[in-house]
């Protein structure tokens, strides 16, 4: 299976920072890569697929790049509503896996 | 709108079975590959598997830790997934989620979730 690496594991930002998060494959996935949020008690909400376009109705603050191996989030301009664990998947080959996950907390 | 809901969910003791429901509206279900999807109290998400739609044969794939002990299953008539879970173990219990999955692309929708304790 292919290994997903994730980093950080978690950070702390304040309303407007500009936050960045990496997700690292395994082996190359090209660009079947997707990223979710989660709010805890919830199910996970797609954000971005094929790791750079952005799901219907997700705000434009949100951005997705990267091929291949490596890939970034990037949220341009925190919102009190983001704070959240953010997850990465592949989507290149059976069985789809997860990172471990970046949670985003209040500073 | 889309709307997927899971149930089904509660206590069971370890060996024994549970069946999760999937009910899904506001698409043409049949159009639609389903895909089941766990996460453990306090960890990360893990897929569980996923049934094609019957355009594509309607077949099954499995994750490595349930092949063997689960079975998905479809009645598009009754626009409906199933996950049948036999001979629990104490670390099968999550939440478990179901989704809608386009040919080559990731999940886009969820449900809310049924939680699964497999415990004595």
């Amino acid at each position: 299976a292919i290994r997903m690496t994730q980093s950080p594991s978690s950070l702390s930002a304040s309303t407007g920072d500009r936050v960045t998060i990496t997700c690292r494959a395994s082996q190359g996935i090209s660009s079947y890569l997707a990223w979710y949020q989660q709010k805890p008690g919830k199910a996970p909400k797609l954000l971005i697929y094929a790791a750079s376009t952005l799901q219907s109705g997700v705000p434009s603050r949100f951005s997705g790049s990267g091929s291949g191996t490596d890939f970034t989030l990037t949220i341009s301009c925190l919102q009190s509503e983001d704070f959240a664990t953010y997850y990465c998947q592949q989507y290149y080959s059976y069985p789809p896996t997860f990172g471990q996950g970046t949670k985003v907390e209040i500073k | 709108e889309v709307q997927l809901v899971e149930s089904g969910g509660g206590l069971v003791q370890p060996g024994r079975s549970l069946r999760l429901s999937c009910t899904a509206s506001g698409f043409t279900f049949g159009d639609y590959a389903m895909s089941w999807f766990r996460q453990a109290p306090g960890k990360g998400l893990e897929w569980v598997g996923f049934i094609r739609s019957k355009a594509y044969g309607g077949t099954t794939e499995y994750a490595a830790s349930v092949k063997g002990r689960f079975t998905i299953s479809r009645d598009d008539s009754k626009s409906i997934a199933y996950l049948q879970m036999n001979s629990l173990k104490t670390e099968d219990t999550a939440v478990y989620y179901c989704t809608r999955v386009s040919d080559g692309d990731p999940p886009d929708y969820w449900g809310q979730g049924t939680l699964v304790t497999v415990s004595s």
